[in-house]
């Protein structure tokens, strides 16, 4: 089963108004970490915004917003008031604690290809 | 500089070269990450180190690949006799640490591609 699911191959929104990027997730582990890439097509892997599994509150950074819904196993990304510089490719990713030991290492979905529109 | 440093950049190789792919991870960071990257696809992730021992190479395809840490921080991606399937963008990641709100920070990454 996949472990990350991003279900929008492609998205496109109008300059200045607001996006949702879906992601839903599979794991039985309790603690776990959710993560947002941002990859322009220049190919650096951004950084965007973390949740953690415990978290009670929904994270922010700045534009960008993640809806995190642990009973149904999503963390959407929504991006507020889109820039043309906001097209890129958009990966979801989790990270895992098995257990000590263990490379925690992140295992991405496959992408949702934003365009912003002038 | 701040961030982690790949070299090189673009690599191009004839079947059955070897390569080197290096990496500079952000200076402190305990935890290196290795990941491939085919066209169109999310990262797959091929190794992991703390800091210079590797804990886990469960996600090297084959035993051509070969990854190193010796003094616990730069570290080398090594690919033998190189194959057409190993054409792909390689990442190398650090993070401060093992937690799970650790994030990783990617470098620009080495794209290979094997002729």
């Amino acid at each position: 089963a996949q472990k990350i699911t991003q279900t929008q191959p492609g998205m496109f929104v109008q300059e200045k108004e607001a996006v949702t990027l879906d992601c839903t997730y599979d794991t039985s582990d309790p603690s776990y970490g959710l993560f947002w890439y941002k990859q322009p097509s220049s190919g650096e892997m951004i950084f965007l915004i973390y949740q953690g599994s415990y978290d009670q509150q929904n994270a922010t950074e700045g534009r960008y917003s993640l809806n995190f819904q642990k009973a149904r196993k999503s963390a959407n990304l929504v991006i507020s008031a889109s820039q043309l510089g906001d097209s890129a490719m958009y990966f979801c990713a989790m990270r895992e604690a098995p257990g000590w030991g263990s490379a925690r290492q992140l295992t991405f979905g496959s992408g949702t290809q934003l365009t912003v529109l002038p | 500089g701040a961030g982690v440093s790949q070299s090189p950049r673009y690599k191009v190789a004839k079947r059955g070269q070897d390569v080197a792919l290096r990496c500079d991870p952000i200076s402190g960071h305990v935890s290196l990450f290795w990941y491939q990257q085919a066209l169109g696809q999310g990262p797959e992730f091929l190794t992991y180190f703390q800091n210079e021992a590797q804990l886990d190479k469960s996600g090297l395809p084959s035993d051509r690949f070969f990854a190193e840490r010796p003094e616990g921080s730069v570290s080398t991606l090594k690919i033998q006799r190189t194959q057409q399937e190993d054409s792909a963008v390689y990442l190398c990641a650090s993070s401060l640490g093992r937690g799970p709100n650790q994030p990783q920070h990617f470098g620009d990454g080495t794209r290979l591609s094997i002729l």
